[in-house]
Protein backbone atom coordinates (compact mmCIF):
# COMPACT_ATOMS: atom_id res chain seq x y z
CA UNK A 1 0.00 0.00 0.00
CA UNK A 2 1.32 3.41 0.22
CA UNK A 3 3.20 4.75 2.50
CA UNK A 4 1.80 8.12 3.87
CA UNK A 5 4.75 10.38 6.40
CA UNK A 6 4.55 13.34 8.19
CA UNK A 7 7.10 15.71 9.30
CA UNK A 8 7.67 17.01 11.82
CA UNK A 9 6.31 14.18 14.33
CA UNK A 10 6.47 16.67 16.98
CA UNK A 11 6.00 20.08 17.21
CA UNK A 12 6.15 23.00 20.34
CA UNK A 13 5.25 25.95 19.49
CA UNK A 14 5.05 29.48 21.54
CA UNK A 15 1.72 31.29 21.10
CA UNK A 16 1.99 33.61 17.27
CA UNK A 17 4.50 31.89 16.09
CA UNK A 18 4.13 29.81 12.41
CA UNK A 19 4.50 26.37 11.33
CA UNK A 20 4.45 24.32 8.57
CA UNK A 21 3.46 20.72 8.81
CA UNK A 22 4.60 18.43 5.28
CA UNK A 23 2.56 15.23 4.32
CA UNK A 24 4.46 13.11 1.38
CA UNK A 25 2.86 9.97 0.18
CA UNK A 26 4.82 7.53 -1.78
CA UNK A 27 2.34 6.85 -4.62
CA UNK A 28 -0.42 8.90 -6.91
CA UNK A 29 -3.27 9.97 -5.10
CA UNK A 30 -7.06 10.54 -5.92
CA UNK A 31 -7.47 13.18 -3.10
CA UNK A 32 -6.27 14.46 0.20
CA UNK A 33 -7.68 15.67 3.04
CA UNK A 34 -5.81 17.29 6.01
CA UNK A 35 -7.63 16.85 9.92
CA UNK A 36 -7.25 18.30 12.89
CA UNK A 37 -7.76 15.76 15.70
CA UNK A 38 -8.46 17.89 19.33
CA UNK A 39 -7.28 15.96 22.70
CA UNK A 40 -10.53 14.53 22.71
CA UNK A 41 -10.30 12.47 20.30
CA UNK A 42 -12.81 14.32 17.49
CA UNK A 43 -11.24 14.50 14.26
CA UNK A 44 -12.10 18.13 12.10
CA UNK A 45 -11.71 18.36 8.41
CA UNK A 46 -9.50 21.03 7.92
CA UNK A 47 -9.08 21.07 3.50
CA UNK A 48 -9.80 18.67 0.66
CA UNK A 49 -6.85 19.36 -1.38
CA UNK A 50 -5.88 17.24 -4.48
CA UNK A 51 -4.02 19.80 -5.82
CA UNK A 52 -3.74 23.56 -5.78
CA UNK A 53 -3.84 25.86 -2.48
CA UNK A 54 -6.54 26.46 0.06
CA UNK A 55 -6.94 28.91 2.66
CA UNK A 56 -9.34 29.23 5.73
CA UNK A 57 -8.87 31.62 8.48
CA UNK A 58 -4.66 31.24 9.57
CA UNK A 59 -4.92 27.43 7.95
CA UNK A 60 -3.50 27.05 4.25
CA UNK A 61 -2.73 24.12 2.31
CA UNK A 62 -1.07 23.38 -0.65
CA UNK A 63 -0.82 19.97 -2.30
CA UNK A 64 2.11 19.51 -5.88
CA UNK A 65 0.61 16.27 -6.47
CA UNK A 66 2.91 15.82 -9.19
CA UNK A 67 5.77 15.77 -6.64
CA UNK A 68 3.96 13.83 -3.95
CA UNK A 69 3.51 16.21 -1.23
CA UNK A 70 1.25 18.50 0.75
CA UNK A 71 1.98 21.18 2.91
CA UNK A 72 -0.32 22.76 5.92
CA UNK A 73 0.88 26.28 7.22
CA UNK A 74 -0.61 27.43 10.54
CA UNK A 75 -0.49 31.05 11.28
CA UNK A 76 -0.64 33.21 14.61
CA UNK A 77 -1.03 29.58 16.24
CA UNK A 78 -3.53 29.69 18.86
CA UNK A 79 -3.24 27.32 21.69
CA UNK A 80 -6.53 25.70 20.64
CA UNK A 81 -4.47 24.54 17.65
CA UNK A 82 -2.79 21.93 20.03
CA UNK A 83 -3.71 18.41 18.97
CA UNK A 84 -2.59 16.10 16.19
CA UNK A 85 -2.55 17.00 12.62
CA UNK A 86 -3.47 14.45 10.13
CA UNK A 87 -2.91 13.98 6.44
CA UNK A 88 -4.83 11.00 4.31
CA UNK A 89 -5.26 10.01 1.23
CA UNK A 90 -7.46 7.62 -1.49
CA UNK A 91 -6.36 5.37 -4.14
CA UNK A 92 -9.17 3.35 -6.08
CA UNK A 93 -10.39 1.60 -3.16
CA UNK A 94 -7.86 2.38 0.49
CA UNK A 95 -7.93 5.30 2.62
CA UNK A 96 -4.55 6.13 4.32
CA UNK A 97 -3.85 7.83 7.05
CA UNK A 98 -0.08 9.95 7.89
CA UNK A 99 1.67 9.45 11.05
CA UNK A 100 0.92 12.37 12.11
CA UNK A 101 2.56 15.64 13.48
CA UNK A 102 1.63 16.29 17.34
CA UNK A 103 1.46 20.07 18.10
CA UNK A 104 1.85 21.87 21.61
CA UNK A 105 1.53 25.45 21.39
CA UNK A 106 2.34 27.52 24.60
CA UNK A 107 0.96 30.27 25.93
CA UNK B 1 -27.20 20.32 10.07
CA UNK B 2 -26.40 17.73 13.13
CA UNK B 3 -23.08 16.10 12.78
CA UNK B 4 -21.71 12.17 12.81
CA UNK B 5 -23.33 10.71 16.05
CA UNK B 6 -21.77 7.61 17.29
CA UNK B 7 -23.10 4.88 19.88
CA UNK B 8 -22.50 3.88 22.50
CA UNK B 9 -19.23 6.57 23.30
CA UNK B 10 -18.09 4.24 25.51
CA UNK B 11 -17.54 0.43 25.84
CA UNK B 12 -16.35 -2.25 27.59
CA UNK B 13 -16.32 -5.97 26.76
CA UNK B 14 -14.37 -9.54 27.81
CA UNK B 15 -12.39 -11.10 25.03
CA UNK B 16 -14.73 -13.56 23.29
CA UNK B 17 -17.62 -11.31 23.25
CA UNK B 18 -19.37 -9.65 20.70
CA UNK B 19 -19.87 -5.79 20.01
CA UNK B 20 -22.17 -3.61 17.80
CA UNK B 21 -21.15 -0.01 17.21
CA UNK B 22 -23.65 2.39 15.72
CA UNK B 23 -23.18 5.50 13.48
CA UNK B 24 -25.79 8.01 12.21
CA UNK B 25 -24.63 10.05 9.18
CA UNK B 26 -25.22 13.18 8.46
CA UNK B 27 -28.72 14.13 6.84
CA UNK B 28 -28.08 13.47 3.33
CA UNK B 29 -24.47 11.99 3.26
CA UNK B 30 -24.72 8.31 1.85
CA UNK B 31 -21.13 7.29 2.36
CA UNK B 32 -19.94 5.65 5.32
CA UNK B 33 -16.67 4.62 6.39
CA UNK B 34 -15.20 3.02 9.48
CA UNK B 35 -11.60 3.70 11.11
CA UNK B 36 -9.87 1.95 14.08
CA UNK B 37 -7.21 3.89 15.87
CA UNK B 38 -4.69 2.33 18.49
CA UNK B 39 -1.49 3.50 20.16
CA UNK B 40 0.93 1.25 18.18
CA UNK B 41 -0.90 1.16 14.37
CA UNK B 42 -2.53 4.47 14.15
CA UNK B 43 -5.97 5.30 12.29
CA UNK B 44 -6.48 2.12 9.79
CA UNK B 45 -9.43 1.96 7.18
CA UNK B 46 -12.01 -0.78 7.55
CA UNK B 47 -14.41 -0.53 5.06
CA UNK B 48 -16.73 1.56 3.59
CA UNK B 49 -20.05 1.94 2.71
CA UNK B 50 -22.68 3.70 0.00
CA UNK B 51 -26.07 3.08 -0.45
CA UNK B 52 -25.95 -0.18 1.67
CA UNK B 53 -23.31 -1.99 -0.31
CA UNK B 54 -19.47 -2.19 1.42
CA UNK B 55 -17.61 -0.80 -1.34
CA UNK B 56 -14.18 -1.18 -0.07
CA UNK B 57 -12.48 -2.71 2.66
CA UNK B 58 -9.41 -2.95 4.73
CA UNK B 59 -6.92 -5.33 6.00
CA UNK B 60 -9.14 -6.68 8.57
CA UNK B 61 -10.00 -10.29 9.87
CA UNK B 62 -13.28 -11.43 8.74
CA UNK B 63 -14.10 -11.18 12.40
CA UNK B 64 -14.19 -7.21 11.81
CA UNK B 65 -18.00 -6.68 9.75
CA UNK B 66 -20.56 -4.01 8.95
CA UNK B 67 -23.72 -3.16 6.99
CA UNK B 68 -25.70 0.09 6.29
CA UNK B 69 -29.47 0.83 6.06
CA UNK B 70 -31.59 2.06 3.87
CA UNK B 71 -31.49 5.27 5.87
CA UNK B 72 -27.37 5.23 5.63
CA UNK B 73 -27.08 4.12 9.06
CA UNK B 74 -24.23 2.09 9.31
CA UNK B 75 -23.39 -0.68 12.05
CA UNK B 76 -19.84 -2.12 12.64
CA UNK B 77 -19.70 -5.63 14.14
CA UNK B 78 -16.79 -7.22 15.63
CA UNK B 79 -17.00 -10.44 16.65
CA UNK B 80 -15.18 -12.79 19.17
CA UNK B 81 -13.34 -10.04 20.65
CA UNK B 82 -9.51 -10.08 21.40
CA UNK B 83 -7.56 -7.81 23.64
CA UNK B 84 -5.80 -6.17 20.47
CA UNK B 85 -9.32 -4.80 19.61
CA UNK B 86 -9.55 -2.55 22.08
CA UNK B 87 -9.10 1.48 19.98
CA UNK B 88 -11.06 4.19 19.06
CA UNK B 89 -13.60 3.20 16.46
CA UNK B 90 -14.49 6.02 14.17
CA UNK B 91 -16.44 6.67 11.58
CA UNK B 92 -17.26 9.36 9.03
CA UNK B 93 -19.24 10.50 6.15
CA UNK B 94 -19.56 11.77 3.42
CA UNK B 95 -21.92 13.15 0.20
CA UNK B 96 -20.63 10.46 -2.09
CA UNK B 97 -18.38 7.16 -2.49
CA UNK B 98 -15.30 6.99 -2.88
CA UNK B 99 -14.18 9.24 0.02
CA UNK B 100 -15.08 12.66 -0.87
CA UNK B 101 -14.48 15.44 1.94
CA UNK B 102 -15.38 13.11 5.39
CA UNK B 103 -16.89 14.30 8.66
CA UNK B 104 -16.24 12.39 11.73
CA UNK B 105 -18.21 11.35 14.46
CA UNK B 106 -16.56 11.50 18.03
CA UNK B 107 -15.75 8.15 18.21
CA UNK B 108 -16.41 4.65 19.92
CA UNK B 109 -13.61 3.90 22.72
CA UNK B 110 -13.57 0.23 23.15
CA UNK B 111 -12.09 -1.55 25.71
CA UNK B 112 -11.63 -5.36 25.59
CA UNK B 113 -10.26 -6.96 28.86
Amino acid sequence: GIQVEQSPPDLILQEGANSTLRCNFSDSVNNLQWFHQNPWGQLINLFYIPSGTKQNGRLSATTVATERYSLLYISSSQTTDSGVYFCAVSTGNQFYFGTGTSLTVIP
Amino acid sequence: KAGVTQTPRYLIKTRGQQVTLSCSPISGHRSVSWYQQTPGQGLQFLFEYFSETQRNKGNFPGRFSGRQFSNSRSEMNVSTLELGDSALYLCASSLSRGWGEQYFGPGTRLTVT
